[in-house]
């Protein structure tokens, strides 16, 4: 079946420095990517989404690329602070389908003071 | 202040016993969705609906059972057929009418365990 695969698993930053986090997916019929923020203990919230017509998309600290023929997406957090420590999960997904939507396993960031 | 909510907060059950999850939203979303959360994998759909008195089966609809009477409601029933109920369960909601059919807004959530 249809998968995404996200890496690292876990990661640790200095606070200040910046955070990638990749991931692969298979569907070539995706054409959205959102990602998502699961702080301790909280919600899921949506943080950033990219579409297929788009290479980058930047919103002040965070930023995502898109690699369509590589199948390829990636988070960036540039400097980072303690708040941004989470887990954080991406997705790949048919826009315009409710059931498409395939979820990578998550990253958990740490930000160390 | 506008928003998901999920009750109970955490939840056991017994064997061979039925539970509900509730969900309840106030954002006059059409879309409800049901997700489950287990450790070092992401979020796999168990049911979701489009609008009231409507649902479909998600990848892991089996054990499970949903209603969707309101459109503010989306229980969700774990039955005795689910014979690994113990996960993180979320509920979550998005907005028709536009392309975009992604869960936009997600609850806090309800762990359920086994006794």
């Amino acid at each position: 079946g249809e998968n995404v695969e996200q890496h690292p698993s876990t990661l640790s930053v200095q606070e200040g420095d910046s955070a990638v986090i990749k991931c692969t997916y298979s569907d070539s019929a995706s054409n959205y990517f959102p990602w998502y923020k699961q702080e301790l203990g909280k919600r899921p919230q949506l943080i950033i989404d990219i579409r297929s017509n788009v290479g980058e998309k930047k919103d002040q600290r965070i930023a995502v690329t898109l690699n369509k023929t590589a199948k390829h997406f990636s988070l960036h957090i540039t400097e980072t602070q303690p708040e941004d420590s989470a887990v954080y999960f991406c997705a790949a997904s048919r826009e315009t389908s409710y059931d498409k939507v395939i979820f990578g396993p998550g990253t958990s960031l740490s930000v160390i003071p | 202040d506008g928003g998901i909510t999920q009750s109970p907060k955490y939840l056991f059950r017994k064997e061979g016993q039925n539970v509900t999850l509730s969900c309840e939203q106030n954002l006059n979303h059409d879309a409800m969705y049901w997700y489950r959360q287990d450790p070092g994998q992401g979020l796999r759909l168990i049911y979701y609906s489009q609008i009231v008195n409507d649902f479909q089966k998600g990848d892991i609809a089996e054990g499970y059972s949903v209603s969707r009477e309101k459109k503010e409601s989306f229980p969700l029933t774990v039955t005795s057929a689910q014979k690994n109920p113990t996960a993180f369960y979320l509920c979550a909601s998005s907005i028709m009418g536009t392309a975009l059919r992604q869960p936009q807004h997600f609850g806090d959530g309800t762990r359920l365990s086994i006794l």
